[in-house]
């Protein structure tokens, strides 16, 4: 059973802190990585993906991927109220004998920004 | 504004009736898919559709029934469902069938089987 596995929180931090979402997944030959916010009652909204080992930054969001460790991380930095919502990682693995891929939910970290 | 539009936003359905679930996209994407996220939960993938046919089906009750008319719709037809398949179903769509494509969902629908 492929998995993926995050704390659901709540995690709560100070506005202008740095948020940190952490996630873990079970199937060592995934191949991309999601991290998708959604509010109360919306839909979820793709904020970033990562596909190799390192580091990858966007605005104020910083995705790291390590494989060795099957870990994938999300930084929220100089946090606003406004990223209070739920965070999923996903991963998109490979399917058994093909070469399409589901993406697979963790059940998502409730982050809550306070003024 | 989302790319993957549903309609309608919101449903309340009796248990004998029939009511679809309509979802459009024209961003030429040739993956389409449904999902079915209960509150607190994440999503749950129900069927795939890719270059307009059926991928896969995650082993969903048949009185949920998808079609795929052509690239750019997709349709999920209700009947005769339960009180516990009420949830938010989203559509999503991704540029085609694999491991490296970002999913876009759609806003959803919200449905209430009374």
């Amino acid at each position: 059973q492929k998995e993926v596995e995050q704390n659901s929180g709540p995690l709560s931090v100070p506005e202008g802190a740095i948020a940190s979402l952490n996630c873990t997944y079970s199937d060592r030959v995934s191949q991309s990585f999601f991290w998708y916010r959604q509010y109360s009652g919306k839909s979820p909204e793709l904020i970033m993906s990562i596909y190799s080992n390192g580091d990858k930054e966007d605005g104020r969001f910083t995705a790291q991927l390590n494989k060795a460790s099957q870990y994938v991380s999300l930084l929220i930095r100089d946090s606003q109220p406004s990223d209070s919502a739920t965070y999923l990682c996903a991963v998109n693995t490979r399917a058994q004998g093909g070469s399409q891929g589901n993406l697979i939910f963790g059940k998502g970290t409730k982050l809550s920004v306070k003024p | 504004d989302t790319e993957v539009t549903q309609t309608p936003k919101h449903l309340v359905m009796g248990m004998t009736n029939k009511k679809s679930l309509k979802c459009e996209q024209h961003m030429g994407h040739r993956a389409m898919y449904w999902y079915k996220q209960k509150a607190k939960k994440p999503p749950e993938l129900m069927f795939v559709y890719s270059y307009e046919k059926l991928s896969i089906n995650e082993s969903v009750p048949s009185r949920f029934s998808p079609e795929c008319p052509n690239s750019s719709l997709l349709n999920l037809h209700l009947h005769a469902l339960q009180p516990e398949d009420s949830a938010l179903y989203l559509c999503a769509s991704s540029q085609d069938l694999g491991t490296g494509y970002k999913c876009t969902f759609g806003s959803g629908t919200r449905l209430t089987v009374v």
